[in-house]
């Protein structure tokens, strides 16, 4: 059964700093990995979006790393700001097209 | 851009009630899920469904029941809500199985 681990749980970083944010799963057999935000009480937000065959993807100061082989994804935010305080979630699509997520980083961005 | 809307952001029923939760999305999407999130335990996987009248279990379906008689919308029930059913719901679609996912802003339940 796929598990999917996020490693650390929370970080707190001061303001300016690039930060790397860690995701392994269990079963390289995936369609894709996707990266999601969630501020508190919200809904879940897509960041990127990372298909099977690719290595990478970037969107503004986020850059988004495969590695199926393996077993795990970094998420790197460049130059971050308070704005950036949310959980992140790592999440793998298997064979039947449903997502398995990780727990979550909390991440906190001191001003 | 892909639309998710979840009809209700807050809820409060009562021990017993029926409890319906809607979800709609507005592109066409084949694939639609419900998770529930608690704290500590992430995001689970409730029910899913890959096209019109067609319904899957994932995880934890016990206490659970989906309806989707439109393409476009995508129903859970709570036949008796129960005190352990109080929890942020989250819907979401996506086209196909090599896309990604977009979820609603969720429906947060409390069952009294």
């Amino acid at each position: 059964k796929q598990e999917v681990t996020q490693i650390p749980a929370a970080l707190s970083v001061p303001e300016g700093e690039n930060l790397v944010l860690n995701c392994s799963f269990t079963d390289s057999a995936i369609y894709n990995l996707q990266w999601f935000r969630q501020d508190p009480g919200k809904g879940l937000t897509s960041l990127l979006l990372i298909q099977s065959s690719q290595r990478e993807q970037t969107s503004g100061r986020l850059n988004a790393s495969l590695d199926k082989s393996s077993g795990r994804s970094t998420l790197y935010i460049a130059a971050s700001q308070p704005g950036d305080s949310a959980t992140y979630l790592c999440a793998v699509a298997g064979s039947q097209g449903n997502l398995i997520f990780g727990k979550g980083t909390k991440l906190s961005v001191k001003p | 851009d892909v639309k998710v809307t979840q009809s209700s952001r807050y809820l409060v029923k009562r021990t017993g009630e029926k409890v319906f939760l809607e979800c709609v999305q507005d592109m066409d999407h084949e694939n639609m899920f419900w998770y529930r999130q608690d704290p500590g335990l992430g995001l689970r996987l409730i029910y899913f469904s890959y096209d019109v009248k067609m319904k899957e279990k994932g995880d934890i379906p016990e206490g659970y029941s989906v309806s989707r008689e439109k393409k476009e919308r995508f129903s859970l029930i709570l036949e008796s809500a129960s005190t352990n059913q109080t929890s942020m719901y989250l819907c979401a679609s996506s086209l196909i199985d090599n896309y990604g996912y977009t979820f609603g802003s969720g429906t947060r339940l409390t069952v009294v």
